[in-house]
């Protein structure tokens, strides 16, 4: 499995948007990036996914480069009960779920 | 619709017993996961459970074990417990093989069992 690179930590001021990198260099052309997050000892939640094409739902968009080494998750207007550990995962399709879960970003929204 | 659910929601038991976790997908779902997230790491897959079977398997010992039933819940059984067994142990179902959504995963709210 391909492995992924988060910065521990980002703030964010609520409102603005937040922008969540991830480095996934070594990615291979049918892994998918995937993104959850954990809200303090809660069970994590799926946010969004995608291949090679930017992605966008009702809670984030990802934003995919061209070479696929890279992805940003965008949160658009943060707010504080979008504190939480974000984690960036590649995965093989229907590999069965065996998502590795790296360390994450642990991202703050402030007032 | 109910979510994953998981029992108990703390277990405290010493040294050398064991530990049953128990797990119920969401309706329809047939897949079930099971994850370990030890106090300060990240969370480390376990075991995947699909129409009853095992599927695949993560870095543990032989004493962490479980099953499937018919009904698609599951538990997790952990022998001769170490200190180091304590943990927050998370189910999530999906509904195929692989992914409702290629890897979308619901997760439960998790087991807290602490060794004493």
């Amino acid at each position: 499995d391909a492995k992924t690179t988060q910065p521990p930590s980002m703030d964010c001021a609520e409102g603005r948007a937040a922008n969540l990198p991830c480095n996934h260099s070594t990615i291979s052309g049918n892994e998918y990036v995937y993104w959850y997050r954990q809200i303090h000892s809660q069970g994590p939640q799926y946010i969004i996914h995608g291949l090679k094409n930017n992605e966008t739902n009702e809670m984030a968009s990802l934003i995919i480069t061209e070479d696929r080494k890279s992805s940003t998750l965008i949160l658009p207007h943060a707010t504080l009960r979008d504190t939480a550990v974000y984690y960036c995962i590649v995965m093989i399709y229907n590999q069965g779920g065996k998502l590795i879960f790296g360390q994450g970003t642990e991202l703050s929204v402030k007032p | 619709e109910a979510g994953v659910t998981q029992s108990p929601t703390h277990l405290i038991k010493t040294r050398g017993q064991q530990a049953t976790l128990r797990c119920s997908p969401i309706s329809g779902h047939t897949s079930v996961y099971w994850y370990q997230q030890a106090l300060g790491l990240g969370l480390q897959f376990l075991l995947w459970y699909d129409e009853g079977e095992e599927r695949n398997r993560g870095n543990f010992p032989p004493r962490f074990s479980g099953r499937q039933f018919p009904n698609y819940s599951s538990e997790l059984n952990v022998n001769a417990l170490e200190l180091e067994d304590s943990a927050l142990y998370l189910c999530a179902s999906s509904l195929l093989a692989g992914g409702s959504a290629v890897g979308e995963l619901f997760f439960g709210e998790g087991s807290r069992l602490t060794v004493l």
